[in-house]
């Protein structure tokens, strides 16, 4: 099994541009979620999904946008990419809370961003 | 809104002792997880904590909860130089789940 698949793995962005985080996963789990890693800070939920349509704020969501049109794609994007989003991001799915199914996030690889 | 603190932050211990890390949070639930990070790495399932007095073992570690307490603690035994690493315990609230801000671990020779 792939599990999840985020892409790219490093950007350099400029501020003021956008781009598309990817992530994919196999699992036919129906929650998906971004979060950002910084120093210190722990991981930090950005947005999440319970669902295909279904799309949620989390503690930062400012500055992100998501969709998730789809069970096994969960994109972020990055409007207009400002120095303060310089972090590593990680995708993570796990199966529905409530469905007696708990083994935790499945983790993606993370992507490395920096905004200069 | 769920708080999830640790201590220590940073733990420097030598090979072959013991040491324990605490995770306390701010609000009642039921489950919680620990999790490892090697430097510049994804984050990796170590333990699954599902009820009041969990406890699970993996070889040199130990995890419990005690979620009258708001409390778990990860237990580790005989520290070698390969448990170096960064543990996170992360407390399921809704669907989601709230991370504390991570325990440093260097095991020194």
């Amino acid at each position: 099994n792939a599990g999840v698949t985020q892409t790219p793995k490093f950007q350099v962005l400029k501020t003021g541009q956008s781009m598309t985080l990817q992530c994919a996963q196999d699992m036919n789990h129906e929650y998906m979620s971004w979060y950002r890693q910084d120093p210190g800070m722990g991981l930090r939920l950005i947005h999440y999904s319970v669902g295909a349509g279904i799309t949620d704020q989390g503690e930062v969501p400012n500055g992100y946008n998501v969709s998730r049109s789809t069970t096994e794609d969960f994109p972020l994007r990055l409007l207009l990419a400002a120095p303060s989003q310089t972090s590593v991001y990680f995708c993570a799915s796990k199966p529905l809370s409530g469905t007696g199914i708990y083994y935790g996030y499945t983790f993606g690889s993370g992507t490395r961003l920096t905004v200069v | 809104e769920l708080k999830v603190e640790q201590n220590p932050l940073f733990l420097s211990m030598q090979e072959g002792k013991n040491y324990t890390i605490y995770c306390n949070y701010s609000t009642t639930s039921d489950r919680l997880y620990w999790y490892r990070q090697d430097p510049g790495k994804s984050l990796e399932s170590l333990f699954v904590l599902l009820s009041n007095g969990a406890v699970k073992q993996e070889g040199r570690l130990m995890a419990s909860l005690d979620t009258k307490a708001r409390l778990s603690t990860l237990h580790i035994t005989a520290a070698v130089h390969d448990l170096s690493a960064t543990y996170f315990c992360a407390v399921e609230y809704g669907q989601n789940f709230v991370f504390g801000p991570g325990t440093r671990l260097s095991v020194l020779p």
